[in-house]
């Protein structure tokens, strides 16, 4: 069973038209929740962390919210810029991060 | 450098070859992390550096796989007698932070082929 599950797998929006991206969870003792941004052929870049439920955190059109069993990425007017793989990864105590597969954002003009 | 170097990007290597991926950190960054990728999945972990002492290799999926970080900065992975199931990118990161954290940086990858 999977530990981490995001969905959905593959995301189309047009320009503007916000969403949101699920990231659920089946670890306990969390030490940390966190999002990256894949772009094809580069590595992960960081975006947020999270550590507790209520906790938000706000990067230009992204907003990273958690609760005690999964996390949302909401996308507000999302830009063709945005495109990417979105990835959702946990960390608990003692052990390396668990990543998700991971959900495909296009945006299209 | 600015950022994780990795090198080489693409290795092409018959079955049963031997591969060395080579991994230049941030200078400075304490810890150091070597992740597996699939094409469609997510990084899975391989093993963790801290400085050149190798904490947690749990994630090797097999005596053929080998890292080492001997002065606590460039690090090698060495793959032996490659597989097919071997192909996949080969991640690296690195963070300043000490211990298991998640804020990482992560290198461009190599992506290696096993024909």
């Amino acid at each position: 069973e999977d530990q981490v599950t995001q969905s959905p797998e593959a995301l189309r929006l047009q320009e503007g038209e916000s969403s949101s991206l699920n990231c659920s969870y089946t670890v306990s003792g969390l030490r940390g929740l966190f999002w990256y941004r894949q772009d094809p052929g580069k590595g992960p870049e960081f975006l947020f962390t999270l550590y507790s439920a209520g906790e938000e955190k706000e990067k230009e059109r992204l907003k990273a919210t958690l609760t005690k069993k999964e996390s949302f990425l909401h996308i507000t007017a999302p830009k063709p810029e945005d495109s990417a793989t979105y990835l959702c990864a946990v960390r608990e105590a003692g052990t390396a991060l668990i990543f998700g597969k991971g959900t495909t954002l296009s945006v299209s003009s | 450098g600015a950022g994780v170097s990795q090198s080489p990007r693409y290795k092409v290597a018959k079955r049963g070859q031997d591969v060395a991926l080579r991994c230049d950190p941030i200078s400075g960054h304490v810890s150091l992390f070597w992740y597996q990728q699939a094409l469609g999945q997510g990084p899975e972990f391989l093993t963790y550096f801290q400085n050149e002492a190798q904490l947690d290799k749990s994630g090797l999926p097999s005596d053929r796989f080998f890292a080492e970080r001997p002065e606590g900065s460039v690090s090698t992975l060495k793959i032996q007698r490659t597989q097919q199931e071997d192909s996949a990118v080969y991640l690296c990161a690195s963070s300043f932070q000490a211990g298991n954290t998640g804020e990482l940086f992560f290198g461009e990858g190599s992506r290696l082929t096993v024909l």
